[in-house]
């Protein structure tokens, strides 16, 4: 079974500029997440999906980042624009639902804004 | 405001031995709590979950205990071995909610 896939692995770009993570979960899986992570830290959470409906995007500054989950299956982030302090690991995961909290992680995005 | 802990500092550990980390929390009441091994680069992964109603859960060398007095859940690794260095993350999830918050975890690591 192939796993949480995340694309692209690593990006470097300037401030200013709009950047954007694709992450494609476990077959099945309702529940997707994504996560930053910086260094020294835990996973924080940004927003969840149960399908195709963003349950709990209470943490995701809204006035720059943005997702969307198309067909409940596929997910997008974005920054835009990006600033210094967004550098940081961004990791996307995803959990069957239904009472199943274990969740299952991606490799993660390194983005590093200069 | 909601607060998880867990060792800051590494934790060094001979072969052989039992590892224990710590995983702390307050103003929280967690319907369950996770443990999480992470690599270098790579994403969490996903080692034991334990219910508020349980007091302890074994996989192979892994237990966990989960304390709701205390606030507490410990972590063991028994006949540790190098390759269970890693980072350890405990992790909670709220009552009726499937919301994880992440302690900063725990780094293990295991000298032959």
């Amino acid at each position: 079974e192939a796993g949480v896939v995340q694309s692209p692995r690593y990006k470097i770009i300037e401030k200013k500029q709009p950047v954007a993570f694709w992450c494609n979960p476990i077959s099945g899986h309702n529940t997707l997440y994504w996560y930053r992570q910086n260094l020294g830290q835990g996973p924080e959470l940004l927003i969840r999906y149960e399908n195709e409906e963003a349950v709990d995007d209470s943490q995701l500054p809204k006035d720059r980042f943005s997702a969307e989950r198309l067909k409940g299956v596929d997910s997008t982030l974005k920054i835009q624009p990006a600033e210094l302090g967004d550098s940081a690991v961004y990791l996307c995961a995803s959990s069957p639902g239904d009472r199943s909290y274990e969740q299952y992680f991606g490799p993660g995005t390194r983005l590093t804004v200069t | 405001s909601q607060k998880i802990e867990q060792n800051s500092e590494a934790l060094n550990i001979q072969e052989g031995k039992t590892a224990t980390l710590t995983c702390n929390y307050t103003n929280y009441s967690p319907a369950y709590l996770q443990w999480y091994r992470q690599d270098p680069g790579r994403g969490p992964v996903f080692l034991l979950l334990i219910r508020e109603n349980e007091k302890e859960k074994r996989k192979e060398r892994l237990k966990v205990t989960f304390d709701t007095t205390l606030k507490q859940s410990l972590f063991h690794i028994t006949a540790s071995q190098p390759a269970d260095s890693a980072t350890y993350l405990c992790a909670l999830v709220g009552m009726g909610y499937q919301k994880v918050t992440f302690g900063t975890g725990t780094k293990l690591q295991v000298i032959p």
